[in-house]
């Protein structure tokens, strides 16, 4: 049973344009959510992250928005540039006994075109 | 230094064979995690070491043995592997709980033959 889910495998967006990215989850016991970002060959790169006390958190060009009533976040990223045609990946986090266990969806493919 | 190292990048090992791949950190970061990724599936939590002790074990088979020798190194020793155990192994550190994310490595690209 998916815990973080990721409906869209995939995603394509001009480059200059907003790309929105979407996240549900289902346990609203998470303490933060989280974006990284990966490119192949590589392992995942953390972008941004939000409390769940919080409705938005914005760095830079990615902006994070959280929906606790409908167990959604999205994350923005204006304008999309080439470089971040990667996959992202939804993640949330528990603490327990002190430590944390993150939890990821599936991944959304990005595709900025030219 | 701000990378979490992993090696070998690649390896292919048989079902009777064992192998060890190794994780390392300089970060001074306190936990210490070992994920499995499959194609096309999300990487899978499988075990979180914390001040190099062993804090959360994901019901892993014991053919995957993990071992903190010290607080820069983590080790992920596997015996009798079966092909469906064939992924990316990604190891990651953390300095603590909360919304600091996890540092994770380029991983280790398993295969059992």
């Amino acid at each position: 049973d998916q815990q973080v889910k990721q409906n869209s495998p995939s995603l394509s967006v001009q480059e200059g344009r907003i790309s929105i990215l979407n996240c549900d989850y289902t346990n609203s016991m998470f303490d933060y959510f989280l974006w990284y970002k990966k490119y192949p060959a590589e392992g995942p790169t953390f972008l941004i992250s939000i409390s769940s006390i919080k409705d938005k958190n914005e760095d830079g060009r990615f902006t994070v928005f959280l929906n606790k009533s409908a167990k959604h976040l999205s994350l923005h990223i204006v304008p999309s540039q080439p470089g971040d045609s990667a996959v992202y990946f939804c993640a949330a986090s528990a603490i327990m006994n002190r430590d944390d266990k993150i939890i990821f969806g599936k991944g959304t493919r990005l595709h900025i075109l030219p | 230094d701000t990378e979490v190292t992993q090696t070998p990048k690649h390896l292919v090992m048989g079902m009777t064979n064992k192998k060890s791949l190794k994780c390392e950190q300089h970060m001074g970061h306190r936990a210490m995690y070992w994920y499995k990724q499959k194609a096309k599936k999300p990487p899978e939590l499988m075990f979180v070491y914390s001040y190099e002790k062993l804090s959360i074990n994901e019901s892993v088979p014991s053919r995957f043995s993990p071992e903190c020798p010290n607080s820069s190194l983590l080790n992920l020793h596997l015996h009798a592997l079966q092909p469906e155990d064939s992924a990316l192994y990604l190891c990651a550190s953390s300095q603590a709980p909360g919304p600091y994310g996890y540092t994770f490595g380029s991983g280790t690209r398993l295969t059992v033959v």
